[in-house]
């Protein structure tokens, strides 16, 4: 049973213009949700994270959006870069008495940004 | 902040027997590490918590007795791989964080292939 779904397996944008990368869930006690970025060959690098208490939150260029009642969230990334060309995976926490350490991720999604 | 280091990158070993995967918090103190698991074509699955100076606890249809884990400091956790077979090639990563509420930080992960 996947809880967390990234449903699009990759996605190509023009460098300048926004990705937009989408992310669904199914267990509504996840409480807190992150985006990581992903090179081959290397750990997961953590982006930008929510909590379900919040709808937006904004870092730079990269801003999560999370719509509880869809069950969805989304990074946005503007203006897109070549060197944002990556895996992104989301990951969400379960909360309540749940190790911190236990996040379940998503499939990921292939990001390439071309110049 | 929250560097995590992991070594070896990459390794290869017969089958039959053990390898030993280092990770180290560089510029925090960790009580707590836990090791991830990415085959191919797949999202990260945790498998275990590390705990320091205690047994490490392990998610379902994780053998304990196969991924041996040692947190002798607070800076250390060891993955041992024992009796490896080639199903257990995969891309093991481990992580840490500063604190309940901030987010896990990834080691670069090591390429385990087991011939």
């Amino acid at each position: 049973d996947q809880q967390v779904k990234q449903n699009s397996p990759s996605l190509s944008v023009q460098e300048g213009r926004i990705s937009i990368l989408n992310c669904d869930y199914t267990n509504s006690m996840f409480d807190y949700f992150l985006w990581y970025k992903k090179y081959p060959a290397e750990g997961p690098t953590f982006l930008i994270s929510i909590s379900s208490i919040k709808d937006k939150n904004e870092d730079g260029r990269f801003t999560v959006f999370l719509n509880k009642s869809a069950k969805h969230l989304s990074l946005h990334i503007v203006p897109s870069q070549p060197g944002d060309s990556a895996v992104y995976f989301c990951a969400a926490h379960p909360g309540g008495g749940t190790s911190y350490g236990k996040l379940t991720f998503g499939q990921g999604t292939i990001l390439t940004v071309h110049p | 902040g929250a560097v995590v280091s992991q070594h070896p990158s990459w390794v290869i070993c017969k089958s039959g027997t053990s390898v030993k995967i280092e990770c180290r918090s560089l510029d925090f103190q960790a009580t707590t590490m836990f090791w991830y698991r990415q085959f191919p074509k797949q999202s990260l699955m945790l498998m275990a918590t590390s705990n320091e100076g205690s047994k490490a606890t392990y998610e379902q249809g994780v053998e304990k007795d196969k991924f041996l884990i040692n947190h002798a400091s607070l800076t250390l956790s060891t993955l041992t791989v024992t009796s490896a077979h080639p199903e257990d090639s995969s891309f093991y990563i481990c992580s840490g964080n500063t604190g309940v509420g901030s987010p896990l930080h990834f080691g670069n992960g090591t390429r385990l292939t087991v011939t």
